[in-house]
């Protein structure tokens, strides 16, 4: 049972505009939601996180919003650079476990910024 | 700054055949954790260590051992491969902090014929 979804695999978009991406849950008791970026082989990397308290949280060209109500969430990319093609991966935090910090991952978005 | 530090980067290995790979950090962070990603999955956690001396089992154990050697380095045990463990297993470690982000390695791939 996938708890943390990502429904589109591939998103391509054009150079400055805006990347939305969208992704869904289905455990509420999630308490932080992360968004990681990941380029071919190299690991993961940390872009942007929100509590689930928020509704929005916003890093310079990066905004995730969040929907508890709906169990949503969405990464936006404004403008889009073609240094931001990627795969991201939405992650989601069960609370603290003896301080470690266990993440549910969907399944990602290949994101392709075309020049 | 080396962060996360994996080996091996890339493994083939027979079915039946054991192996170690390893991880170790240089954040001094208390957790560590061992993650798999294969296509279509995203990344799943295998087994992760809240602080040096604990260890406990991630969503997808089956057929996987780890040791927490000291508070830098976390190993993962393949104790007989199987063509189903072949994915790309990756590392990393936090500290103790509700929401804050892992850091992860650069990614060991394993290939079991």
């Amino acid at each position: 049972d996938q708890q943390v979804k990502q429904n589109s695999p591939s998103l391509s978009v054009q150079e400055g505009r805006i990347s939305i991406l969208n992704c869904d849950y289905t455990n509420s008791m999630f308490d932080y939601f992360l968004w990681y970026k990941k380029y071919p082989a190299e690991g993961p990397t940390f872009l942007i996180s929100i509590s689930s308290i928020k509704d929005k949280n916003e890093d310079g060209r990066f905004t995730v919003f969040l929907n508890k109500s709906a169990k949503h969430l969405s990464l936006h990319i404004v403008p889009s650079q073609p240094g931001d093609s990627a795969v991201y991966f939405c992650a989601a935090s069960d609370p603290l476990i003896q301080g470690a910090q266990k993440l549910v991952f969907g399944q990602g978005t290949r994101l392709t910024i075309n020049p | 700054n080396a962060g996360v530090t994996q080996t091996p980067k890339f493994q083939v290995l027979k079915t039946g055949q054991s192996m170690t790979l390893q991880c170790a950090q240089d954040m001094n962070h208390n957790s560590m954790y061992w993650y798999r990603q294969d296509p279509g999955m995203g990344l799943r956690l295998i087994y992760y260590s809240a602080s040096e001396g604990t260890t406990d089992k991630g969503e997808v154990p089956n057929g996987y051992n780890v040791s927490r050697l000291n508070k830098r380095e976390f190993s993962l045990r393949l104790e007989s491969a199987a063509p189903s463990q072949t994915s790309v297993y990756f590392c990393a470690s936090s500290e103790f902090t509700a929401g804050g982000e892992l850091f992860f390695g650069e990614g060991s791939r394993l290939t079991v014929l």
